[in-house]
């Protein structure tokens, strides 16, 4: 079974319009992120979510728009799309807060590639 | 400003080699230090992480050395093979996960 999820795994559309990826993970994390990975394959960290609730909000255009339904969902939406929105966006998790502390470790999904031509 | 800083850009090494990476950061509030590999067409995997506690961590021939004085971290692969050839990334976490920053990758070649 594959821990975290994303689906579509291919996103190509042209500028202005709107479009949503989504994320699914099985393994009972607590805490979600979104992260872009530029063609330089810089990664950045835009979202986490824990408990279905905003805890970073980098410095990303308010077009993206988190959402997270329930602790196993967080899904990205985005309005308006400008070409500078190519990239791979990927969702992670990670279990969060445990009794004995914050786990960080984080756990990736495959990846969506997103194309705005 | 970049929060982590990762170097070399790119490493050709024979296989049987040492591969050497490292990253420095400025932040002392960091106190998680994953380094992470990725392949072409895939997300990153947690390769190993140490915590400022101590100064190494081994897994197999994997090994990150910590220097807390210096905000500097290193991982080292011993015996490279070719099926390490793949894009590496350290990466700094604190504040309970409401920080965390990558370096800029490292690609990794390993020649046979």
């Amino acid at each position: 079974d594959t821990a975290v999820s994303q689906t579509p795994k291919y996103l190509v559309t042209q500028m202005g319009n709107d479009k949503s990826i989504k994320c699914e993970q099985n393994l009972g994390h607590d805490t979600m992120y979104w992260y872009k990975q530029d063609s330089k394959k810089f990664l950045k960290i835009m979202f986490s979510y824990n408990n279905k609730e905003l805890i970073i909000n980098e410095t990303v255009p308010n077009r993206f728009s988190p959402k997270s339904p329930d602790k196993a969902h967080l899904n990205l939406h985005i309005n308006s799309l400008e070409l500078g929105d190519s990239a791979v966006y990927f969702c992670a998790s990670s279990q969060g807060f445990l009794a004995g502390g914050f786990s960080y470790e984080q756990y990736f999904g495959p990846g969506t590639r997103l194309t705005v031509t | 400003q970049q929060q982590v800083k990762q170097s070399p850009q790119s490493l050709i090494v024979q296989k049987g080699g040492i591969s050497i990476i490292n990253c420095a950061y400025e932040n002392t509030a960091f106190d998680y230090f994953p380094w992470y590999q990725q392949f072409p067409g895939k997300g990153p995997a947690l390769l190993i992480a140490i915590r400022p506690d101590v100064s190494e961590k081994k897994e197999g021939r994997f090994t990150i050395s910590f220097n807390k004085s210096a905000k500097q971290f290193s991982l080292h692969i011993m015996d490279s093979q070719p099926g390490d050839s793949a894009t590496y990334f350290c990466a700094a976490s604190g504040n309970t996960g409401n920080q965390f920053y990558f370096g800029t990758g490292t690609s990794l070649t390993v020649i046979p």
